[in-house]
């Protein structure tokens, strides 16, 4: 078992450009979560799916983030015009199943916006 | 909205010595409670969770209590090794938000020789 994998490991972008990050569960899994880790504001729940239905993105700023789940087998994350405020780290993690099930999560994305 | 506070943000411990680890919750419908160790660089990996149907659960050296009343859980380490040092994060999930978690801000612990 590869674990949950995320793709790219790094990225840096300029502000004002698209960021597109990656995430593939553990196979099986049918609830994928997104989190964003930063030294402020420490870990920050973003969105979540289950089943490939997008259920909760209380967590996603407005207007500029996205995410998807177009199958089973993977999730992205997008992030248009990206600004310094959006450098973090995105984790993903999946669960077995949705409801309280222990969360695995991925190695993360480390993205800096210069 | 639920917010998980870690009272501890360093704890330093001689190895050998127990380590204890502190959260509280706000949210009474919370109900789910794992925690996740950090080392540095590397991403969350889950050590251990109480559901609030137990006040107390043990896995080989760590053990964690709930108090339901104070809304308050704990991590216990004992016999502490170098290889526990790490950041350790507290989180909380309730029936009705099914699995989002809330975490708190992390306790950095080292394990002194």
């Amino acid at each position: 078992n590869a674990g949950v994998i995320q793709t790219p490991r790094h990225k840096v972008t300029g502000k004002g450009q698209e960021a597109t990050l990656w995430c593939e569960p553990i196979s099986g899994h049918s609830a994928v979560f997104w989190y964003r880790q930063t030294i402020v504001q420490g870990l920050e729940f973003l969105t979540y799916f289950r089943n490939q239905a997008p259920i909760d993105d209380s967590g996603m700023p407005k207007e500029r983030f996205s995410a998807q789940m177009p199958n089973q087998s993977h999730s992205t994350l997008k992030i248009q015009s990206t600004q310094p405020q959006d450098s973090a780290v995105y984790l993903c993690a999946s669960s077995l199943d949705f409801n309280q099930d222990t969360q695995y999560f991925g190695p993360g994305t480390r993205l800096l916006v210069l | 909205g639920e917010k998980v506070e870690q009272h501890e943000s360093t704890l330093s411990v001689r190895e050998g010595d127990s380590a204890v680890i502190n959260c509280t919750y706000t949210d009474t419908a919370s109900s789910y409670f794992p925690w996740y160790k950090q080392e540095a660089g590397k991403s969350l990996h889950f050590v251990i969770d109480i559901r609030s149907n137990v006040d107390r659960k043990q896995s080989q050296r760590l053990i964690v209590l709930l108090d339901k009343k104070a809304k308050r859980f704990s991590l216990h380490i004992t016999a502490t090794q170098p290889e526990d040092s790490a950041i350790y994060f507290c989180a909380a999930s309730s029936d009705y938000n099914q699995g989002k978690l809330i975490f708190g801000q992390g306790t950095k612990l080292s394990i002194k020789p």
